[in-house]
Formats: structure tokens, C-alpha cells, sequence
């Protein structure tokens, strides 16, 4: 079964130093959404794709944060300078094209992010 | 604006008796709505939708949700625990024209033998 592919799992950084996390989605999924989800509480969206174009950032830290999406299939989503409040599990999801499952995401495991 | 509500944070069952995790949301008009099961170190997983068809709705793993527009309710439930259930388990409201999704807070299922 096709999944969503992210790296690191985990990721330990000092504030101030600069963090990469990963995304390939399913094969074909043409959406891609990254969410920041904070120990006890649900994910919250940070940043959605359609293609290569970023549809809805209004959520993600733009000082700081930046995502890309280059070619349209995976991508990257980067925290420069990290601080101690951005420790939080990062996931990544997608979704297909298709009208009957386009609001149906399939999420990867995830990347744990320590900031020290 | 549309939300959801999980109204317990943590729910302790024993193996073999039923579950009911309870969720209410807020919606101006009729949402699409999911529960999301989240395992230790592993992605959310997609339980069931529901999306203004059938108001029972069947998911994987034998749980399912009722839709009750007249109480604004979307529990989850599932007649027999099992331990493999013990996970956290999120409703979610689509954000109305967008695929943005809305999260609850989560709710928390031990199991015990």
C-alpha cells in the first residue's frame, strides 16, 4: 500500500540553527499539506499545494518558516532560525485529484522536532 | 467559521466493552466530517467520513459514527474494545468550500485486559 514517505523521524536542534523536513507524498497526489500538531493538541495546518503552487499559507510563520514544492511532487518545509516553542511533531499528508476522494488525506508518520 | 468539540480528553475501557467517543461541531451549514485515528509513531489513519449521505456511518476496524444534525454530534463508537484500539482519536470538520480540515483536540482511548 502506497504511503506517505517523511525524514527525518526525529530531528534534535539548538534554537537558532536551521531545520529541513522532508515529504514525498503518494504517487499521483496532486495536494500536499504540511500541519504542525503540538503535543496534546490536533494537527493545525501550516501550509497547503496544489501542484507546485502553495493554495493556503496563511497559518505558517512566514519570518521563519518556508516550504516548496519545486516540481510538484515532494517537498520541503524549512525553520530558520528554529526556536524553543517550534518543538512540536510536523506531518505531512496528501490527497488525491479524484472528486469523490479529493477531502480525504493520507498522512505520513510524521517528524519529531526537539528544539533545545 | 466551522470547529469541533471532543468532549473527553481521555477514555478508559476495558477489552470487550463498547466504546463512545463523543464529538460535537459547529457548522452554518452541512459539513463533511471525519474521525482520524493517530497510533504511537505512526501517521493518522482515515476511520470513516461522512459526507451528508447515510447518517450511520461504517468504518474500518468495526467502529462507526452517527451523524445527528438535531444534536450537532458526530460520536464515534464500536461495540467491543479491543487492545489495539488504544490509540488518540481526532473528529474533524472540513472547512466549508476548501479541503482545509479542521482538527479536534484529540481524545486519548486506554483498553485494559
Amino acid at each position: 500500500e502506497a504511503e506517505v514517505a517523511q525524514s527525518p523521524r526525529y530531528k534534535i536542534t539548538e534554537k537558532s540553527q536551521a531545520v529541513a523536513f522532508w515529504c514525498d507524498p503518494i504517487s499521483g497526489h496532486a495536494t500536499l499539506y504540511w500541519y504542525r500538531q503540538i503535543l496534546g493538541q490536533g494537527p493545525e495546518l501550516l501550509v497547503q499545494f496544489q501542484d507546485e503552487s502553495v493554495v493556503d499559507d496563511s497559518q505558517l510563520p512566514k519570518d521563519r518558516f518556508s516550504a516548496e514544492r519545486l516540481k510538484g511532487v515532494d517537498s520541503t518545509l524549512k525553520i530558520q532560525p528554529a526556536e524553543l516553542g517550534d518543538s512540536a511533531m510536523y506531518l505531512c499528508a496528501s490527497s488525491p485529484r479524484t472528486i469523490t476522494a479529493r477531502n480525504i488525506q493520507y498522512f505520513g508518520a510524521g517528524t519529531r522536532l526537539s528544539v533545545l | 467559521a466551522q470547529s469541533v468539540t471532543q468532549l473527553d480528553s481521555h477514555v478508559s475501557v476495558s477489552e470487550g466493552t463498547p466504546v463512545l467517543l463523543r464529538c460535537n461541531y459547529s457548522s452554518s451549514y452541512s459539513p463533511s466530517l471525519f474521525w482520524y485515528v493517530q497510533h504511537p509513531n505512526k501517521g493518522l489513519q482515515l476511520l470513516l467520513k461522512y459526507t451528508s449521505a447515510a447518517t450511520l456511518v461504517k468504518g474500518i476496524n468495526g467502529f462507526e459514527a452517527e451523524f445527528k444534525k438535531s444534536e450537532t454530534s458526530f460520536h464515534l463508537t464500536k461495540p467491543s474494545a479491543h487492545m489495539s484500539d488504544a490509540a488518540e482519536y481526532f473528529c474533524v470538520v472540513e472547512s466549508y468550500n476548501t479541503d482545509k480540515l479542521i482538527f479536534g483536540t484529540g481524545t486519548r482511548l486506554q483498553v485494559f485486559p
